[in-house]
């Protein structure tokens, strides 16, 4: 079963406006990563967050995360239409393995 | 630095043919080695894994295997596939023992007929 699982599903907005996608997991984890695909590509990393850090900024992105309702949100601000992409989240647990969730599809509109 | 390399990348078999996919990493030692699939428009499902030359470890019962010949040679094979084989496979390594930052390949798209 999936650990993390993004809503929505899909977005679209207008150039310049902020996105945000959201992230909720079941178990306890020791950080939250998001990462960025492209279509047909591999997964590039954006950013990882500890479990005992509630915020995390790099350039146009700013991740928060909320342990005690399992929850992260990935906000890209000023978006632009290079941002078009899926974006997964991925939790990684004392269990160990990285877990992904299914996704949200990102269209920036011009 | 470090690079990884998966080919080919975009394959098509008939159902019933065998498949090897090829995953290699450059600029690191000892790397833990993944498989993933992503079927259209979903998110990745982990195939397997390997933390070590010969150890790997199987996350969901299905037609395929893998195998670690060297250190950063991760193989996805199967000797004969069904047409729900059909993906995106994707390889990833990560840092061995560190369990966080993983960087994906390009990814093979497979479609069997």
């Amino acid at each position: 079963s999936q650990q993390g699982e993004e809503d929505p599903q899909a977005l679209s907005i207008q150039e310049g406006e902020n996105a945000t996608m959201n992230c909720s997991y079941k178990t306890s984890i020791n950080n939250l990563q998001w990462y960025r695909q492209n279509s047909g590509r591999g997964l590039v990393h954006l950013i990882l967050i500890r479990s005992n850090e509630r915020e995390k900024h790099s350039g146009r992105l700013r991740v928060t995360l909320d342990t005690s309702k399992k929850s992260s949100s990935l906000l890209i601000t000023a978006s632009r239409a290079a941002d078009t992409a899926s974006y997964f989240c991925a939790t990684e647990s004392s269990a160990s393995k990285i877990i992904f969730g299914s996704g949200t599809r990102l269209s920036i509109r011009p | 630095s470090q690079t990884i390399h998966q080919w080919p990348a975009t394959l098509v078999q008939p159902v019933g043919s065998p498949l090897s996919l090829e995953c290699t990493v450059e600029g690191t030692s000892n790397p833990n080695l993944y498989w993933y699939r992503q079927a259209a428009g979903r998110g990745l499902q982990l195939l397997f894994y390997s933390v070590g030359i010969g150890q790997i470890s199987s996350e969901v019962p299905q037609n395929l295997s893998a195998s670690r010949p060297q250190d950063r040679q991760f193989i996805l094979s199967s000797k004969k596939l069904l047409l729900s084989d059909s993906g995106f496979y994707l390889c990833a390594w990560e840092t061995g023992g560190a369990q966080e930052t993983q960087y994906f390949g390009p990814g093979t798209r497979l479609l069997v007929l």
